[in-house]
């Protein structure tokens, strides 16, 4: 079973620039989530979908950040404009719904945002 | 609101030291509890995890019991290798998952 796959891995960009992120989770996994983790800090939830309803965004920065899960299967997380504070991996996360779901989310590799 | 605490590092330990990484929480009713480790180079993974009171958690060798009195879901192994160096990361789930801030553990040969 290939797991949660996110591109790209790495990203320099200059503030106000802006970047994209995507993500496909687990095959069969209703739900998706996006995390922020700040260097030394544990991931922090951004955004939080179920198919392609939301279910949390109560903390992401919605002036600046924008995420997408339009068919249901794979979603994009949007910055723009990028501050320096962005500088983070932006974690993407999977789990199934229903009586699957054990309550563990499966992680992908991550993407490293660096703003300059 | 819901939050976890755990232990701050880096630790540093020889081969075959105990370990234990704290780890207590806060939280409004009855949160599952979590372990997830992060080794170098990869993605968060699931260690060992507690549905309810009293539950301990087990893996490779790690164990953690979900102690409801003290609010706390300390980590333990007994003997560490070098292949367990990585980041430890406690969690709660009680609606969304709340991660600790993590602990960094070295093992040296």
């Amino acid at each position: 079973e290939a797991g949660v796959a996110q591109s790209p891995r790495y990203k320099i960009i200059e503030k106000r620039q802006s970047v994209a992120f995507w993500c496909n989770p687990i095959s069969g996994h209703a739900t998706l989530y996006w995390y922020q983790q700040i260097l030394g800090q544990g991931p922090k939830l951004l955004i939080q979908f179920q198919n392609n309803g939301v279910v949390d965004d109560s903390q992401l920065p919605k002036d600046r950040f924008s995420a997408e899960r339009l068919k249901g299967v794979d979603s994009t997380l949007k910055i723009q404009p990028a501050k320096l504070e962005d500088s983070a991996v932006y974690l993407c996360a999977s789990s199934p719904a229903g009586v699957r779901n054990t309550g563990e989310l499966f992680f992908g590799e991550g993407s490293r945002l660096t703003v300059l | 609101g819901n939050s976890v605490t755990q232990m701050e590092g880096p630790v540093t330990l020889s081969e075959e030291a105990f370990l234990t990484i704290n780890c207590t929480y806060t939280a409004t009713g009855y949160p599952s509890l979590f372990w997830y480790v992060q080794y170098p180079g990869e993605g968060l993974q699931l260690l060992l995890k507690a549905t309810k009171a009293d539950d301990k958690g087990s893996n490779k060798g790690f164990e953690a019991t979900y102690r409801k009195e003290t609010t706390s879901f300390h980590l333990e192994k007994g003997s560490v290798q070098v292949s367990d160096s990585a980041v430890y990361f406690c969690a709660l789930k009680r609606g969304d998952m709340r991660f600790g801030a993590g602990t960094r553990l070295t093992v040296k040969p």
